[in-house]
Order: C-alpha cells, then structure tokens, then sequence
C-alpha cells in the first residue's frame, strides 16, 4: 500500500511566490528523493538526499531530509512559469532496496 | 551521452493481445527499474532487474506479466492477454548500481488498451 503521504495535493500559486511542500512517510528511509514530472514525460531528479539533517540547493530549489528520517521538505523560491508541474517525493529504505514515490504534489504557476 | 530511451512511445493494443515495452538503460547503467503510473496517480514500483538477473519483482502483477534484462540487448517488460485495466503510463528507470542512487528515467510507453 501506498506509504508516503505529500501535502498539499495541489498548489496556485502567482509567479515570483516561494513554494513549500512536504512529505511524510510511516517508515524511516534512508535516501530522500525529490523528482519534478512534465506532462507526458518521465521524472527528472531535482534533488538526492542521503543523511538526517542534510539541507540541499539546487539553484532556487532547496530540500532537507527531516531528523526524524521520516519526512522531507521541498522549497522552491521565486517562482516561474516553467516551474509548473507535478514533483513527487520518494524515498527507499536501505541503500538496495527499491524506490518507492509519493502520491506527488501538482503545481500551477499564474503569470 | 543518450539517456534512458524507451519504445515505443505509444502502443495500444487490442484486448487480449500482448503488449512489448522495451528499455535501453544509460550508458554504463546496469540496474534497470520498470514502474506502472496510472492517470493523476503516483509512479508504482513494479520489478527491479539486474543483468540477466531479477532483484525485486515485488510489484509485478502475479499472473500476465513478466520482465527482462538479457545480457544483450534492452529490457523488455511483456504484457501477456492485455485487458483494459493495464492501460497506463510505463516508466523505466536505470542507474549505474543499486546503493544509494537516484534513478534516471526514460520518457515513457503509454499503453492504451481498446
């Protein structure tokens, strides 16, 4: 069954915001992952989190694995139209075992 | 440096026939994953080969459905007796071992099943 869980479901949002969303899962995972989804195309990695703690950029992107080792958050800032699109979470438990992806987060961008 | 391709991009299928995905990992990639994501919905694990080698079928449905990752050649997700309900986005995924990184993917097979 499904054991990541990401709020919110959906965002609107005017351009130049900051953006925030969070996931939380049942399970301690040991690798965090952040992906970004362009209708009819395959997830892009936007972010690769590996220790407790950890805080990661990537260009206006920020994600922090939680403490807890159960949750992670995703913080874009100013954003812009090609920031649109559906970013999933995920996460795998141990180092070999599979990925497992969140319900994903929708975003909308108004210009 | 291609990235993960998969083919075809498009397939539909009449109910009952079988459905043949086919992925080229990175180059360099050996692990490859294939996931199953239905409309508005997440990405689904559904097997994890290695190969010539399965690691992880644990989301493979247990009847008409079956993977592969010869020692040549593309893996190839193969979907005996197809019904409606498989029609979806197929998404595989490679990388160049199992610890610890993220996948790359390719851009997806949908199938539609009529």
């Amino acid at each position: 069954g499904q054991q990541l869980n990401q709020s919110p479901q959906s965002m609107f949002i005017q351009e130049g915001e900051d953006v925030s969303m969070n996931c939380t899962s049942s399970s301690i995972f040991n690798t965090w992952l952040w992906y970004k989804q362009d209708p009819g195309e395959g997830p892009v990695l936007l972010i690769a989190l590996y220790k407790a703690g950890e805080l990661t950029s990537n260009g206006r992107l920020t994600a922090q694995f939680g403490i807890t080792r159960k949750d992670s958050f995703l913080n874009i800032s100013a954003s812009i139209p090609s920031d649109v699109g559906i970013y999933f979470c995920a996460g795998r438990k141990t180092s070999y075992d599979k990925v497992i992806f969140g319900p994903g987060t929708s975003l909308s961008v108004i210009p | 440096n291609a990235g993960v391709m998969q083919n075809p991009r498009h397939l539909v299928r009449r109910r009952g026939q079988e459905a043949r995905l086919r992925c080229s990992p990175m180059k360099g990639h050996s692990h490859v994953y294939w996931y199953r994501q239905l409309p508005e919905e997440g990405l689904k694990f559904m097997v994890y080969l290695q190969k010539e080698n399965i690691i992880d079928e644990s989301g493979m449905p247990k009847e008409r459905f079956s993977a592969e990752f010869p020692k040549e050649g593309p893996s190839i997700l193969r979907i005996q007796q197809v019904v409606r309900g498989d029609s979806a986005a197929y998404f595989c995924a490679s990388s160049p071992g199992g610890s610890g990184y993220g996948y790359t993917f390719g851009s997806g097979t949908r199938l539609t099943v009529v």
